[in-house]
């Protein structure tokens, strides 16, 4: 029973475009969203976050939307580069202490 | 401030040895995590700690999986015997508050052939 699902596991984009990366989640008790970033070889690096009583949330050219009647959220990067090009999991968070993780969906940044 | 430390990164060993992991969390952070990562199944959480004190071990595979945490500044993971399917990369991670943030090791590539 996946409880946070990344329905994408690739997305292409162009450079200088916008890059809109989904995550949909099922369990209601998860208060705190965030969004990781992963290179090859290397820890998943932590993005942003957002808590449950907003609907968004915005750090430089990365966004994140909370819809949470839909029980869904999104990252916005805008504009993509290159060096975006990398996994990205988005991952639920509450009372219990850890944390759910998505799949993944892998961004590639064309030139 | 360095951030989470992991050794060995990489790991070749041969089924039926045991292996040890080993991270130092960030200093002043309360919970530890252990993940597994493969292609098949993601990023798994194995266990986790909250000041030093096992929270939830479920997803530990079996019992030739074990984890400790002696004080807050390690903790290590041991598999004991190792088999080719434990073949991954283990994160370690440390937040500072459970459910919030977590601050990931570069991993440790294992190999059991």
């Amino acid at each position: 029973d996946q409880q946070v699902k990344q329905n994408s596991p690739s997305l292409s984009v162009q450079e200088g475009r916008i890059s809109i990366l989904n995550c949909d989640y099922t369990n209601s008790m998860f208060d705190y969203f965030l969004w990781y970033k992963k290179y090859p070889a290397e820890g998943p690096t932590f993005l942003i976050s957002i808590s449950s009583i907003k609907d968004k949330n915005e750090d430089g050219r990365f966004t994140v939307f909370l819809n949470k009647s839909a029980k869904h959220l999104s990252l916005h990067i805008v504009p993509s580069q290159p060096g975006d090009s990398a996994v990205y999991f988005c991952a639920g968070g509450g009372s219990q202490g850890n944390l759910i993780f998505g799949k993944g969906t892998k961004l590639s940044v064309k030139p | 401030d360095a951030g989470v430390i992991q050794s060995p990164r990489h790991e070749v060993t041969e089924m039926g040895q045991e292996v040890t992991l080993r991270c130092k969390p960030i200093s002043g952070h309360n919970s530890l995590f252990w993940y597994r990562q493969t292609m098949m199944r993601g990023l798994e959480l194995l266990i986790y700690f909250n000041n030093n004190v096992p929270i939830d071990d479920s997803g530990m595979p079996e019992d030739r999986f074990s984890a400790k945490m002696p004080n807050a500044s390690f903790s290590t993971l041991k598999i004991q015997p190792s088999e080719p399917r434990d073949s991954a990369v283990y994160f370690c991670a440390s937040s500072l508050t459970p459910g919030r943030a977590q601050y990931f090791g570069p991993g440790t590539r294992l190999l059991v052939l």
